[in-house]
């Protein structure tokens, strides 16, 4: 299985902190995808970063991604109370099909 | 864009009763999705479909369960008969050509 593995399973900060969320998969990968989970919501998409590219940002957030480590980073930059959800990491088949395995999630509580 | 739509929100039945779960998928999008989500096992993909026509059913537990696209526009899970252990929320989730996939809001099942 190449199932992702984020890392802290929980995190509780204040309002304006960074959060940093990591995600170790096993098998070599096309791309890998972080998702956010409000509670009560399905998955929304975040971000995209291909195994070619190291560093994405899109407004608050930057992603980071190792392929030799098999790592990845998300870092939300001042986060508000707002950002409160569950966050996966999610990567693909090196095959490229249409398979993405979810991680099992990262719960960020952020403090107002 | 409406998102894709998923009926009922929530559903809640009795073991050995038959339950189908519905989706409407985004317009355009080709590809569809069924996952489960449970505390223990996380979010598992359970059925995708392409163009209609289902690709890979490995996820699908077992026989009770079953998946259907008719058309475009509709896809159903069905549980026959339904057991406590298929308590879960079950999600669909639609895309375009290598894109992003997009979520609904989960169907809460419980089956007591």
């Amino acid at each position: 299985s190449q199932q992702g593995e984020e890392d802290p399973q929980a995190l509780s900060i204040q309002e304006g902190e960074n959060a940093t969320m990591n995600c170790s998969y096993k098998t070599s990968i096309n791309n890998l995808q972080w998702y956010r989970q409000n509670s009560g919501r399905g998955l929304v998409h975040l971000i995209l970063i291909r195994s070619n590219e190291r560093e994405k940002h899109s407004g608050r957030l930057r992603v980071t991604l190792d392929t030799s480590k098999k790592s990845s980073s998300l870092l939300i930059t001042a986060s508000r109370a707002a950002d409160t959800a569950s966050y996966f990491c999610a990567t693909d088949a090196p095959s490229g099909t249409y398979k993405y395995i979810f991680g099992t999630g990262t719960r960020l509580k952020v403090l107002a | 864009d409406a998102g894709v739509i998923q009926s009922p929100r929530h559903e809640v039945t009795e073991m050995g009763q038959e339950v189908t779960l519905r989706c409407k998928p985004i317009s355009g999008h080709n590809s569809l999705f069924w996952y489960r989500q449970t505390m223990m096992r996380g979010l598992e993909l359970l059925i995708y479909f392409n163009n209609n026509v289902p690709i890979d059913d490995s996820g699908m537990p077992e026989d009770r369960f079953s998946a259907k696209m008719p058309n475009a526009s509709f896809s159903t899970l069905k549980i026959q008969p339904s057991e406590p252990r298929d308590s879960a929320v079950y999600f669909c989730a639609s895309s375009g050509q290598d894109q992003p996939q997009h979520f609904g809001d989960g169907t809460r099942l419980s089956i007591l």
